[in-house]
């Protein structure tokens, strides 16, 4: 199947700082990926759909300012914490759509990322 | 809206033993339904899919699944379990062109 990288596998911040998380779909162009967090024991909620060159769509009580979506390129989209603290600790899982996708739905998932914010 | 209900939160099973995790879906047409495995600190493995045709559907990994209309479910099935299946297992389906995720299943083996 098709390989969707994300980078890091898990960070240590201290709160206050900004963290940067990638996402690549590393054998085919994404020109939609998502953004999943992930609770301990729980689902995954989505945050937002990022789209290659527009700007990305929050789901509802997700704030914009604070998780900044880039997908600058059709392989590429980054998540950015904004001075994350503790409670933005969380597993997040990035998931890449590849060709045809829009329809079926199906999606890459990256190997996400644990965000642990001292 | 499209919702995906997972009954079971825990299972666990005898190793060598058969499995079926259930799935109940919330669609208004017919839908695109998904079987995703998650291990420990991991990303979402796709296990196997269904969008139209034959409704027993095979996996990697020896998985299965079926899809009832008439029960609105999507059940995920296995012959004989396997120490290495213990995880967590996420039913979905697509709903207003996104993916939209069961709570999951932790399937725990027992030796």
């Amino acid at each position: 199947g098709a390989v969707v990288s994300q980078h890091p596998s898990w960070v240590i911040c201290k709160s206050g700082t900004s963290v940067k998380i990638e996402c690549r779909s590393l054998d085919f162009q994404a020109t939609t990926m998502f953004w999943y967090r992930q609770f301990p024991k729980q689902s995954l909620m989505l945050m937002a759909t990022s789209n290659e060159g527009s700007k990305a769509t929050y789901e509802q009580g997700v704030e914009k300012d604070k998780f900044l979506i880039n997908h600058a390129s059709l392989t590429l989209s980054t998540l950015t914490v904004t001075s994350a603290h503790p409670e933005d600790s969380s597993f997040y899982i990035c998931s890449a759509q590849p060709p045809g996708g829009a329809i079926t739905g199906e999606l890459f998932f990256g190997e996400g990322s644990r965000l642990t914010v001292l | 809206a499209q919702s995906v209900t997972q009954p079971d939160i825990h299972i666990t099973v005898s190793e060598g033993a058969s499995l079926e995790l259930r799935c109940n879906y919330s669609y208004g047409a017919t839908p695109y339904l998904f079987w995703y495995v998650q291990s420990p600190g991991q990303g979402l493995q796709l296990l196997l899919k269904y969008f139209s045709g034959d409704t027993l559907v095979q996996g990697i990994k020896g998985f299965e699944a079926e899809f009832k209309r008439s029960q609105s479910s999507f059940n995920l099935r296995k012959p004989s379990v396997h120490w290495s299946d213990a995880a967590e297992y996420f039913c979905a389906v697509v709903g207003g062109n996104k993916l939209v995720f069961g709570a999951g299943t932790i399937l725990r083996v027992k030796s």
